[in-house]
């Protein structure tokens, strides 16, 4: 199974401040079709996962122009240019390259 | 927005079949790749398996002897069954939109929360 590693698993963030969360990947995440589905997801407590960012750069319908994905191959990066209370929550990468989709163990977002 | 909504029992025995039906409403079911995932508590969401409408399937390998999942497409709805459960199966189970032709995972459903226990 590819295994995505994500750091840090915890940051605590200033309002107002940016962020940035790294999505390490065990293989390289390009398909054969030379796309690369890496996503991110934001999880608010007792919600379901929201997808932010699909095919490692395109933001979804809704999400605000301060969150951005970067990357490619097996290292890809989530940044909030400015964070406000309301990205509180725990942010997810995801792989869809691999018949076995996968997820990153998490990183938790709190307000400093 | 197609809309998903996960129906089924909230409490399962030990060694029993756990059985979970999604409803998708707002769209077809038909031309899309539809899955299961389960998030146990504080730990990060697990893909159990996902069915094509036309019926083919593709399990975790981790959970495959134990899953099934079947599609009826005249009801807009697709279903997970998994047996013989443990309390390591006691999770939130969630519907998922999973391929939608150009990316995954884009719908989900609100969950929900499967606890097996005596």
């Amino acid at each position: 199974d590819v295994v995505l590693t994500q750091s840090p698993l915890s940051l605590p963030v200033t309002l107002g401040q940016p962020a940035s969360i790294s999505c390490r990947s065990s293989q390289s995440l390009v398909h054969s079709n030379g796309n690369t589905y890496l996503n991110w997801f934001q999880q608010r407590p007792g919600q379901s996962p929201r997808r932010l960012i699909y095919k490692v750069s395109n933001r979804d319908s809704g999400v605000p122009d301060r969150f951005s994905g970067s990357g490619s191959g097996t290292d890809f990066t989530l940044k909030i240019s400015r964070v406000e209370t309301e990205d509180v929550g725990v942010y997810y990468c995801m792989q869809g390259t691999s018949r076995i989709r996968t997820f990153g163990q998490g990183t938790k977002v709190e307000i400093k | 927005q197609v809309q998903l909504q996960e129906s089924g029992p909230g409490l399962v025995k030990p060694s029993e079949t756990l059985s979970l039906t999604c409803t998708v409403s707002g769209g077809s079911i038909s031309g899309y790749y539809w899955s299961w995932i389960r998030q146990p508590p504080g730990n990060r969401p697990e893909w159990i398996g996902q069915i094509y409408y036309g019926g083919s399937t593709n399990y975790n390998p981790s959970l495959d002897s134990r899953v099934t999942i079947s599609v009826d497409t005249s009801k807009n709805q697709f279903s997970l069954r998994l047996s013989s459960v443990t309390a390591a199966d006691t999770a939130v189970y969630y519907c998922v939109r999973d391929w939608d032709g150009d990316s995954h995972f884009d719908s989900w459903g609100q969950g929900i929360l499967v606890t097996v226990s005596s």
